[in-house]
């Protein structure tokens, strides 16, 4: 299996608090991912990066934010958490775009009251 | 309308049955193609790409109509142990976008 860790794997937070999701890895891939996933819907991508500091938005990127200061390490905030963010959030690795698989890690389950 | 569709199921087959699923898109510029499984509460991990000429992985087989587009997956002899929601995947060519479907499930039964 690939090396992803997420963390928190379980979260409740609160309406208006700020949550910060960590995506490790140690296949040294270039590019990382942040999906969610909620019934009825696919994974859909929230934000991306292609290399340390360089990051770009997704499908879906409102009311979310993300940093990459290490190849190892991408972070997932949402400033103020809303109940609409309540969602299963998955982290992805890939050696390069396109035609290769992704690689997903366990997965972090927030629920926001 | 949805990028990537799929009958969600849920398909309930007895063990040793034939089962296929399709999927359909609607981005023609779409290139790579993919079959994911996900267990309950699970990450999705690769099943197996999807090649122009199809491609055939033990029970496993997916067929691509680029004319039509859409992909199959089609399960021989299904194992209790294939049960599990299916995704379909499609990406356009070096996209960082690809766009999964929503999921077909299937239980295999006794």
């Amino acid at each position: 299996d690939a090396g992803i860790t997420q963390s928190p794997r379980h979260k409740v937070t609160e309406t208006g608090t700020p949550v910060t999701l960590r995506c490790h890895q140690t296949e040294n891939h270039r590019y990382m991912y942040w999906y969610r996933q909620d019934p009825g819907h696919g994974l859909r991508l929230i934000h991306y990066s292609y290399g340390v500091k360089d990051t770009d938005k997704g499908e879906v990127s409102d009311g979310y934010s993300v940093s990459r200061s290490k190849t190892e390490d991408f972070l997932l905030t949402l400033e103020s958490a809303t109940s609409s963010q309540t969602s299963v959030y998955f982290c992805a690795i890939s050696e390069s775009q396109g035609a290769n698989e992704q690689y997903f890690g366990p997965g972090t389950r927030l629920t926001v009251t | 309308r949805k990028e990537v569709e799929q009958d969600p199921g849920p398909f309930n087959v007895p063990e040793g049955a034939t089962v296929a699923f399709n999927c359909t898109y609607s981005n023609s510029a779409s290139q790579s193609f993919f079959w994911y499984r996900q267990d309950c509460r699970k990450e999705p991990k690769l099943l197996m790409s999807v090649y122009s000429s199809g491609n055939e992985d033990g029970r496993f087989t997916a067929q691509l109509n680029r004319a039509s587009q859409y992909i199959s997956l089609l399960i021989r002899d299904s194992k209790l142990s294939d049960s599990a929601t299916y995704l379909c995947v499609v990406n356009a060519y070096a996209s960082h976008d690809m766009r999964f479907g929503a999921g077909t499930r299937l239980t295999v039964k006794p």
